[in-house]
């Protein structure tokens, strides 16, 4: 079946370096999406990989690794504002035609402390 | 550009009562989700639209949940009779893309509806 898991909440310090994992297990993967989500808001898009291999944008980067069913997103010189959830969401070829299905994880609750 | 519109913000019913919530996504885009999204827990498809047809809605309890794209815009979310287990934020979100493109399109979420059934 289609699964993902991610860690449910991470602590980490200001300033730090955190990594966020996310696995998952599905068939006709189309790409993994990161979504960044603060409390009582929507979800912002943050990172798609569909390649193997680490995509950086600033103090973001997001890791695929196909055949592991592996990814992460790796957050630099943490912010207090960069404390949410972030949701792992995998892109499937599920539907009809040419219909994209999106499996959501549960999301990883960081806490970024002074 | 603007974002993706939903009202009402807040909504408290009581059990069996009916609600309704309304979407606009971004002009121009074709596809429109609806998600529930229970506290602590990831977005849940509800329904998606390709312009004014349901491509996705194998996770809509139909015997309660309506919605409707009637010109291929905005949205309308209805559910009849709530019940207690209904107390969630729904969010809407659009994309831009159809086809082979949509595989690989970020979507556009609204704020979402936090609806709390009492």
């Amino acid at each position: 079946g289609q699964n993902i898991d991610q860690p449910t909440e991470m602590t980490a310090t200001e300033g730090a370096i955190v990594q966020i994992n996310c696995t998952y297990q599905t068939s006709g993967f189309n790409g993994l999406f990161w979504y960044q989500q603060h409390a009582g808001e929507a979800p912002t898009f943050l990172s798609y990989n569909v390649l193997d291999g680490l995509e950086e944008k600033g103090r973001f980067s997001s890791f695929l690794s196909r055949s592991k069913g592996y990814s992460y997103l790796l957050l630099k010189e943490l912010q207090m504002k960069d404390s949410a959830s972030y949701l792992c969401a995998v892109s499937h070829t599920g539907g009809a035609g040419n219909n994209r299905k999106l499996i959501w994880g549960l999301g990883t609750s960081l806490a970024v402390n002074p | 550009e603007a974002g993706v519109a939903q009202s009402p913000r807040y909504k408290i019913i009581e059990k069996r009562q009916s609600v309704a919530f309304w979407c606009n996504p971004i002009s121009g885009h074709a596809t429109l989700y609806w998600y529930q999204q229970i506290l602590g827990q990831g977005p849940k498809l509800l329904i998606q639209f390709q312009n004014n047809g349901v491509v996705d809605d194998s996770q809509l309890p139909k015997d309660r949940f309506s919605a409707e794209r009637l010109k291929g815009v905005d949205s309308t979310l209805k559910i009849q009779p709530a019940k207690l287990e209904d107390s969630a934020v729904y969010l809407c979100a659009s994309s831009s893309k159809l086809g082979t493109e949509a595989l690989y399109s970020p979507l556009h979420f609204g704020n979402g509806t936090r609806l709390t059934v009492t």
